[in-house]
């Protein structure tokens, strides 16, 4: 069974540093999301990412956050500049195109720690 | 604005015996309604949508507009049912989903 596919597991970054966190989504898939979870806390909506531009964002996903779709397979997330609070879990997420087809689909998420 | 409650963080249960966990939610339109499950260390998977009207693993949901809500149940709980359990929402019309804090079911042996 397809699955999205996020590396790494687990990044570990000093305060102040970018980062990239990596996905693939399944391949017939359209849609693309970034999600995140606080410790302890719900699972917020970042970004939504259709047709090569962002369709929908979040209050979270300020100008630190950017995301991309460089080579037509993998979606990336990045943080430009890293602080102590997006330590968090984060999920991409993709979903199939059309109505009928309203499931996303999550990766395994990647475990970010900001030290 | 649309907003997902889930009451209970943990809910224990004997092993076969029935569980419900509930899911309230605030939305002014016709959302969509899932729930969502991650068994340990695992990702977050579909668990059913209320479009669907299925049961999956013995679990159903029904989505009740007059009292917003979208209560999981189950007649008779497993073991392997011990998971976290999160109800979320996608409004009309937008891409994005709304989750609920989640609940920790544990089914005692």
């Amino acid at each position: 069974e397809p699955e999205v596919t996020q590396t790494p597991s687990h990044q570990v970054t000093q305060m102040g540093q970018e980062v990239i966190l990596r996905c693939v989504p399944i391949s017939n898939h359209l849609y693309f999301y970034w999600y995140r979870q606080i410790l302890g806390q719900k699972v917020e909506f970042l970004v939504s990412f259709y047709n090569n531009e962002i369709s929908e964002k979040s209050e979270i996903f300020d100008d630190q956050f950017s995301v991309e779709r460089p080579d037509g397979s993998n979606f990336t997330l990045k943080i430009r500049s890293t602080k102590l609070e997006d330590s968090a879990m984060y999920f991409c997420a993709s979903r199939h195109q059309g109505r009928g087809n309203t499931e996303a689909f999550f990766g395994q998420g990647t475990r970010l720690t900001v030290v | 604005a649309q907003r997902v409650t889930q009451p209970e963080k943990l809910l224990s249960v004997f092993k076969g015996a029935p569980v419900e966990l509930k899911c309230n939610y605030s939305y002014s339109g016709s959302p969509e309604l899932f729930w969502y499950v991650q068994y340990s260390r695992q990702r977050l998977q579909l668990l059913l949508r209320h479009i669907s009207r299925e049961s999956i693993k013995g679990f159903t949901a029904d989505l009740n507009k007059g009292e917003t809500s979208f209560h999981l149940k189950k007649p008779f709980a497993q073991e392997e049912d011990s998971a976290m359990y999160y109800c979320a929402l996608r409004g009309a019309g937008s891409y994005q989903l709304t989750f609920g804090k989640g609940t920790k079911l544990s089914v005692i042996p």
